[in-house]
């Protein structure tokens, strides 16, 4: 079965550091990778859309960045980190059934 | 841009009773997916029921189920015999056309009364 991980769990972060945070899928080929943010008490927004290794596209101008260096792996970055960036932070997959299945999430705190 | 209205920012109900979560959504689309996911304290996103818009049958998985109106764009959740552990934030999404992006409603806090 396909499983989805993504980590750390939880970070706090002083303004103007760098970020990493880092997502993987085990169990399928070739998904479609995606990174959101949920500001506190609302939706999600789709911050970051991947179909294969190497091609990102960005939804939202913003501080941060992808990458998909492996096929079942996706990071999510920033060189320096803003207050606005705090937040909670969804990898999500997606492959063929046309439904997206999330993993645990990274509570981000910027101080 | 395609939106997903939900106007029920909370609900509440009374545990082993049945709630109704709405959602309203735009397309120019005649076969599309419909989804409704699940967001516990620990803010994980958990798939709860899908809907195939070509599909006549209304979508069911034990106490939940949808009822889809097409024509309408109408696409609630129906949960039956609460439970304690149904409270939640309610998600229904559905993805853009020609690609698997998911747009989201604003969600629906559910609480059970016990």
């Amino acid at each position: 079965s396909q499983t989805i991980h993504q980590w750390p769990a939880t970070l706090v972060q002083p303004v103007g550091s760098p970020l990493s945070l880092e997502c993987t899928v085990e169990g399928t080929s070739n998904p479609n990778l995606y990174w959101y943010r949920q500001a506190a008490g609302r939706g999600l927004q789709l911050l970051f859309y991947s179909v294969g290794i190497g091609q990102i596209s960005s939804e939202v101008p913003q501080n941060l960045s992808a990458s998909r260096p492996q096929d079942r792996q996706f990071i999510l970055s920033s060189k320096k980190l803003l207050l606005s960036d705090s937040g909670f932070y969804l990898c999500a997959w997606s492959s063929g059934t046309v439904t997206a299945f999330f993993g645990q999430g990274t509570r981000l705190t910027v101080v | 841009a395609q939106t997903v209205t939900q106007s029920q920012p909370e609900m509440s109900v009374q545990e082993a009773e049945t709630v109704t979560l709405s959602c309203t959504y735009d397309t120019s689309e005649s076969d599309y997916y419909l989804f409704w996911y699940k967001q516990p304290p620990s803010r994980q996103m958990i798939l709860v029921i899908r809907q195939e818009a070509y599909k006549q049958q209304n979508a069911t998985e034990n106490r939940f189920s949808v009822n889809f109106q097409k024509a309408a764009k109408s696409f609630s959740l129906k949960i039956s015999d609460s439970q304690l552990g149904d409270a939640a934030m309610y998600f229904c999404a559905r993805p853009n056309f020609g690609n698997e992006k998911l747009t989201f409603g604003t969600g629906t806090r559910l609480t059970i009364i016990p």
